[in-house]
């Protein structure tokens, strides 16, 4: 079925460096990301979003990239802090829809 | 702006036990959602509330599982009678209506953690 995953389960990065957390996803017809960040015994928080007809989106000190032609999709968070510490998700819906379909999940560690 | 309220955030029950959650959501938001969340898993939708109205159930395992939103605000989630495999984290979330400058971002609550021994 549709689905929508990780390529790396797990990421440790030092304080400081950037970070960059991938997101796979197969349905075409989505058309609306979004990234959450799930801290250790707490709900997902949500980060950044963004809509097919986009390629890149920033926030503050996070930029997601958006390649349609691969179906693929990445977090990227400038000067990681232990802060960023988390279990950080990707989220699909397809148009019209509020139904969101997760991945599994990337632990990020920040090594300080 | 208050987030999504719930409780409670932890419940021991043994096997067999029912147990229910209540969810707030935050005000104006006229979808309500119940996830299940797995221990590293990412949520699983339950069951979608459009107010009052139940949009999508199709992954709530009625046997055991019923939810309601009488007054299209609160929102309960009971299970009865639990198994061992229900031992998860329960989300609540919410969204504003679709088109709104938000878009279809949906909001969670911090989770009702259920352990069943």
């Amino acid at each position: 079925g549709e689905s929508v995953g990780l390529h790396l389960p797990t990421l440790s990065v030092q304080e400081g460096d950037n970070s960059i957390i991938n997101c796979a996803y197969s349905n075409s017809a989505s058309d609306y990301f979004i990234w959450y960040k799930q801290e250790s015994g707490k709900g997902p928080q949500f980060i950044i979003d963004i809509r097919s007809n986009m390629d890149k989106r920033q926030g503050q000190r996070v930029t997601v990239l958006l390649n349609k032609t691969v179906k693929h999709l990445s977090l990227q968070i400038a000067a990681t802090q232990p802060g960023d510490s988390a279990v950080y998700f990707c989220a699909e819906n397809g148009a019209g829809s509020y139904q969101l379909t997760f991945g599994k999940g990337t632990k990020l560690s920040v090594i300080p | 702006e208050a987030g999504v309220a719930q409780s409670p955030r932890y419940k021991i029950i043994e096997k067999r036990q029912s147990v229910a959650f209540w969810c707030n959501p935050i005000s104006g938001h006229a979808t309500l959602y119940w996830y299940q969340q797995i221990l590293g898993q990412g949520p699983k939708l339950l069951i979608q509330f459009q107010n009052n109205g139940v949009v999508d159930d199709s992954q709530l395992p009625k046997d055991r599982f019923s939810a309601e939103r009488l007054k299209g605000v609160d929102s309960t989630l009971k299970i009865q009678p639990a198994k061992l495999e229900d031992s998860a984290v329960y989300l609540c979330a919410s969204s504003p209506p679709y088109g709104t400058n938000s878009g279809n971002t949906i909001y969670f609550g911090e989770g009702s953690w259920l352990t069943v021994v």
